[in-house]
């Protein structure tokens, strides 16, 4: 399986503010994946991360809000701009590795006051 | 569209009791059928899974059948332990919707000694 990390592991910031978020994967990869996980809930997806073009969004997400990037087969970044305590959430980043197969970063948990 | 259905938590059992946990979907396609664990402040986990109609996924003394004809992929174990509490994930990939993945709500399950 592919070891992947994120930077921060937590933050917590104050409103209007923007932070972003690092994942790195230890091996070259085609896809890679933004999930959103709202306190108590499940894990939604917010954009699939493509490498040398725009990332592609789900329904309810935009990327003014969400602004990533994809300069490699390596690694990845998520924004989080002009936040509101709504956003306080964890947020994943996942890798398609083999066989179909998703693996999740450790997450970021991110706190907005 | 796609979607995921499990059992709402939390359950509460007894160590060495049977375990089991309700998962149905709707796909448009053949989708791919997944379990995930996050255990206590951890990240997300792999449990097993299963690509095609009537395979069985297993993983650490957990099971799960993809059945087609009743669009289910319940989780079972017969004996679980303290370690086995956990938030529990049902979640779907549909390769026509670029392997994405759709997730259940999450079960929690509280295994006491």
């Amino acid at each position: 399986s592919a070891v992947i990390s994120q930077k921060p592991s937590r933050d917590i910031c104050q409103r209007g503010t923007s932070l972003t978020i690092q994942c790195q994967v230890d091996s070259q990869v085609t896809m890679m994946f933004w999930y959103r996980q709202q306190p108590g809930q499940s894990l939604t997806l917010i954009a699939t991360a493509n490498q040398g073009s725009e990332a592609t969004y789900e329904s309810g997400f935009v990327i003014d809000k969400f602004p990533i990037s994809r300069p490699n087969l390596t690694f990845s970044t998520l924004t989080v701009s002009n936040m509101s305590p709504e956003d306080s959430s964890i947020y994943l980043c996942s890798v398609e590795y083999m066989s179909n197969e998703q693996f999740f970063g450790p997450g970021t948990r991110l706190t907005v006051l | 569209g796609n979607s995921v259905t499990q059992m709402e938590g939390p359950v509460t059992l007894s160590e060495e009791a049977f375990l089991t946990i309700n998962c149905t979907y709707t796909a448009t396609g053949y989708p791919s059928l997944f379990w995930y664990v996050q255990y206590p402040g951890e990240g997300l986990q792999l449990l097993l899974k299963a690509t095609k109609a009537d395979d069985k996924g297993s993983n650490k003394g957990f099971e799960a059948t993809y059945r087609k004809e009743t669009t289910s992929f319940h989780l079972e174990k017969g004996s679980v332990q303290v370690s086995d509490s956990a938030v529990y994930f049902c979640a779907l990939s549909d390769g026509a919707a670029g392997n994405k993945l759709t997730f259940g709500g999450g079960t929690r399950v509280l295994v006491k000694p």
